[in-house]
């Protein structure tokens, strides 16, 4: 069964500081179906990035996603005050059919 | 603009049954595969099932398997979620979401809470 494991589970960071957050599957996946959402308070989910790098509709630049196989990357290139929420990694998959999240990074004002 | 609206959620007694709803608006509803996805209180996100966009394929994950069924009417552009037998680990809001080809869930609606309580 695919887990994706994300860290750190909270980054305490100030405006305008860089975030690196991280998302680990346990099993080599395809980045063509790896996205990035981002959720504040009582809010749905958004997405930011999909295919591992592609960023969504409307989505600024300073949002950035890499990686291949295990190991993907969202990076933050300077935090503003609305980018303070909680971002997913996630995967789709054809076996079992469905969606895996990651648990989830919290990235607070320090 | 596209949109999805949620509703149906409330109050229910364990092993009590609700059917929640998600009428869509601003694409071709019927080309889609829709999902379902939950949070329970202070929790992440947990993929629930989907269904093909001529509701002739669906899936679910392994915690609500047998006991929830998901539909969708095309010509009234509206998905369904039919909770039975709940439980109290049920509890949580439960989104919709477009998907894709590539995996992609885009966009989502607001949500609507289910609370499983006696």
């Amino acid at each position: 069964e695919l887990v994706l494991t994300q860290s750190p589970g909270t980054l305490s960071l100030s405006p305008g500081e860089r975030a690196t957050l991280s998302c680990r599957a346990s099993q080599s996946v395809s980045s063509y179906y790896l996205a990035w959402y981002q959720q504040k308070p009582g809010q749905a989910p958004r997405l930011l990035i999909y295919g591992a790098s592609s960023r969504a509709t409307g989505i600024p630049d300073r949002f950035s996603g890499s990686g291949s196989g295990t190991d993907f990357t969202l990076t933050i290139s300077r935090l503003e005050r609305e980018d303070f929420a909680v971002y997913y990694c996630q995967q789709y998959r054809s076996s079992p059919p469905g969606l895996t999240f990651g648990g989830g990074t919290k990235v607070e004002i320090k | 603009e596209v949109q999805l609206v949620e509703s149906g959620g409330g109050l229910v007694q364990p092993g009590g049954s609700l059917r929640l709803s998600c009428t869509a608006s601003g694409f071709m509803f019927s080309t889609n595969w829709m999902h379902w996805v939950r949070q329970a209180p202070g929790k992440g996100l947990v993929w629930v099932s989907r269904i093909s966009g001529d509701g002739t394929s669906t899936d679910y994950g392994d915690p609500v398997k047998g006991r929830f069924t998901i539909s969708r009417d095309n010509a009234r552009n509206t998905l369904y979620l039919l909770m039975s037998s709940l439980r109290a680990e049920d509890t949580a809001v439960y989104y919709c979401t477009r998907g894709s080809l590539t995996g992609l869930s885009d966009p989502w609606g607001q949500g609507t809470l289910v609370t499983v309580s006696s």
